[in-house]
């Protein structure tokens, strides 16, 4: 079955780089996200990337893929206070459902 | 605005008695997923629809639960004699088809309907 890890807490400074890292064991995934969770508000879709990629940028976000040892990383460059949230790792497997598997999310602690 | 939502936001209940909450999905997806989410941890998926059949029901934690969707629009998700356990975030979630244009699979997340069992 599937199944995603993540840490559970990074704090780092404002306008410092935070990484946030995610295991996943499903080798057939096929779509690999990253969820934002603000307190007291639904997960919201950041960032993903296919399978078949091994890095995506989107502004300050750069998603790093490592199929090989199915490891998955989100780096937010010059992260801000408002970039504290839990971010959630999923993955979607294929063939079928695509019914998203998330990790328990990073809490990301931002200091001024 | 045309998003996810669901009802009631907070419900709070005694041990034995009967819950429903409500999910209005982004009226144009066909997909309609339930999550629950407990302290610390990650959503855990429940069920899913597409269009008005549920295609996926093993994951419900139990035959107390129970969801459905009776015209492919909004679903409601109930939960017979509920227990301490219980006590949780269910989220509500809707997608089109993957494949479909360019979708990419997201998920549209409602805000949650949050339950507390006495």
């Amino acid at each position: 079955g599937e199944d995603v890890e993540q840490s559970l807490f990074l704090s780092v400074r404002e306008g410092d780089s935070s990484v946030i890292n995610c295991t996943y064991t499903d080798s057939s995934s096929t779509y690999l996200y990253w969820y934002k969770q603000e307190p007291g508000a639904g997960l919201q879709l950041l960032t993903y990337i296919f399978s078949n990629m091994d890095m995506k940028q989107d502004q300050r976000l750069t998603v790093l893929l490592n199929k090989k040892d199915k490891h998955l990383s989100l780096r937010i460059a010059d992260t801000q206070t408002g970039d504290s949230a839990i971010y959630f790792c999923a993955e979607t497997p294929s063939g079928g459902s695509y019914i998203p598997t998330f990790g328990r999310g990073t809490s990301l602690i931002v200091h001024p | 605005d045309t998003g996810v939502s669901q009802d009631p936001r907070h419900k709070i209940t005694k041990r034995g008695q009967n819950v429903t909450f409500r999910c209005d999905p982004i009226s144009e997806h066909n997909r309609l997923y339930w999550y629950r989410q407990t302290l610390g941890q990650g959503p855990e998926f429940l069920t899913y629809f597409q269009n008005e059949a549920q295609l996926e029901k093993s994951r419900l934690l139990s035959d107390r639960f129970s969801a459905e969707r009776p015209k492919g629009s909004f679903s409601t998700l109930e939960i017979q004699r509920t227990e301490q356990g219980d006590s949780a975030m269910y989220l509500c979630a809707s997608s089109t088809l993957v494949g479909q244009g360019a979708n990419t699979g997201e998920l549209f997340f409602g805000e949650g309907s949050r339950l507390t069992v006495l």
